[in-house]
């Protein structure tokens, strides 16, 4: 089956700064990259998500990237903010065959 | 806006209980999912079930049933809690489409984090 691997674990940034979180997934035939954000207290929210025939997707301040060749996908926040600090998940799935594959989690955390 | 509504915030049971863990959707959403969250594990799926009275088997479905005996109701039960059972579980709704399998988007209640002792 699909493994993920998300990196890092944790991630500590200034406000302003920029922040990424990498994932890399085993299973070539995946063809979507959601991303998820759990804030403190809730449950994961869709923040962006990516299909394999695009190369990047862009919503504001995030913006996510797909290697198909490497099987990475990433996610880019620029000018941080405190209410980005959360637990980032990154997941993928073959459309119209499988369930999502979460990776095991990023916690943002935002410095005022 | 969709709502996922889970019956317990914190829920604190003995080991060999039954445990039901109660899940409501208001957006008449096909597909309901059933999540455990443990640190540095992320999330794992137990059970989902793309219709009333049938379900599916996740990742990690031992030690674990669910019901859905009505399309906006979906419980995870535990026949005999154990503690490594103590966990945050979380349920998740999304809208059917046979063509996008796979890449709905996926509506989450707040959790339970149950505890058992």
């Amino acid at each position: 089956g699909e493994n993920v691997e998300q990196h890092p674990s944790t991630l500590s940034v200034q406000e302003g700064d920029s922040a990424v979180i990498k994932c890399t997934y085993s299973d070539s035939a995946s063809n979507y990259f959601p991303w998820y954000k759990q804030e403190l207290g809730k449950g994961p929210q869709l923040i962006i998500d990516i299909r394999s025939n695009v190369g990047e997707k862009k919503d504001q301040r995030i913006a996510v990237t797909l290697n198909k060749t490497a099987k990475h996908f990433s996610l880019h926040i620029t000018e941080t903010q405190p209410e980005d600090s959360a637990v980032y998940f990154c997941a993928a799935s073959i459309e119209g065959y499988s369930t999502l594959t979460f990776g095991k989690g990023t916690m943002l955390l935002v410095s005022p | 806006d969709v709502k996922v509504t889970q019956s317990s915030r914190y829920l604190v049971k003995r080991t060999g209980e039954k445990v039901f863990l109660e899940c409501v959707q208001d957006m008449d959403h096909e597909n309901m999912f059933w999540y455990r969250q443990d640190p540095g594990l992320g999330l794992r799926l137990i059970y989902f079930s793309y219709d009333v009275k049938m379900k599916e088997k996740g990742d990690i479905p031992e030690g674990y049933s669910v019901s859905r005996e009505k399309k906006e109701r979906f419980s995870l039960i535990l026949e005999s809690a154990s503690t490594n059972q103590t966990s945050m579980y979380l349920c998740a709704s999304s809208l059917i489409s046979s063509t996008v399998v796979g890449s709905e988007k996926l509506f989450f209640g707040s959790g339970t984090q149950l505890s058992v002792l």
